[in-house]
């Protein structure tokens, strides 16, 4: 079956710090790749997503690169806020009636 | 103009009651989900129903039951409620194969 394992957390970083939470992925066909975030006492949102191999994903800061050959999903982000503190999901989607495999989530805080 | 909204956000009730949480999704969307996160963030899929059919029914114990009475509904209902069901539920919807999932806020249920 689907799998998504993304690092453990907590992850604490100073503010401006560099970002990196790895996500790896096992699934049959060709699945699309997504990063959701959930801040404190909210639902989940989509950051970003890529649905081919070699895509990169990108929003307010974050990127992603769909890496076939690695089964690969890194989010990455030059230089984190405070308002960037949530906790980050990475999932996939192989199709078939949109069931969605979540990775475990990996909570980032940043200090000021 | 809240895409997915659910109530109640909050639900404090004893063991062996029963309880409703309701969702509506203004999105115009096909699919709908319900999820429950643990509190380790652990999301797992539950229930998710396409144009008010019943398309993924997790292992989940039969004292759940959702219910779509239209596309934009999907309400859940919980009989004889156990310590165990303490959790975050979130409703979800999308439009289609791969397209992302909208999240609701979730609703904190705890059971005493």
């Amino acid at each position: 079956g689907n799998s998504v394992t993304q690092m453990e957390g907590p992850v604490t970083l100073s503010e401006e710090a560099f970002l990196t939470i790895n996500c790896t992925y096992t699934a049959t066909g060709y699945p699309s790749l997504f990063w959701y975030v959930q801040y404190p006492g909210e639902g989940l949102q989509l950051l970003l997503k890529a649905t081919k191999a070699d895509d990169k994903g990108s929003n307010k800061g974050f990127e992603a690169t769909y890496r076939k050959e690695t089964t690969s999903f890194h989010l990455e982000k030059g230089s984190v806020q405070v308002s960037d503190s949530a906790v980050y999901f990475c999932a996939l989607n192989s199709g078939g009636y949109q069931k969605v495999t979540f990775g475990t989530g990996t909570k980032l805080q940043v200090i000021p | 103009d809240t895409a997915v909204s659910q109530t109640p956000k909050y639900l404090v009730t004893q063991m062996g009651n029963d309880k409703s949480i309701k969702c509506e999704q203004n999105l115009g969307h096909d699919t709908m989900y319900w999820y429950k996160q643990d509190s380790k963030k652990f999301l797992k899929i539950m229930f998710s129903y396409n144009n008010k059919e019943l398309i993924i029914n997790e292992t989940v114990p039969n004292r759940f039951s959702p219910k779509s009475p239209d596309k934009a509904h999907l309400n859940l209902h919980i009989n004889s409620l156990e310590l165990g069901d303490s959790a975050v539920y979130f409703c979800a919807s999308s439009q289609e194969q791969n397209s992302p999932l909208h999240f609701g806020n979730g609703t904190r249920l705890t059971v005493t």
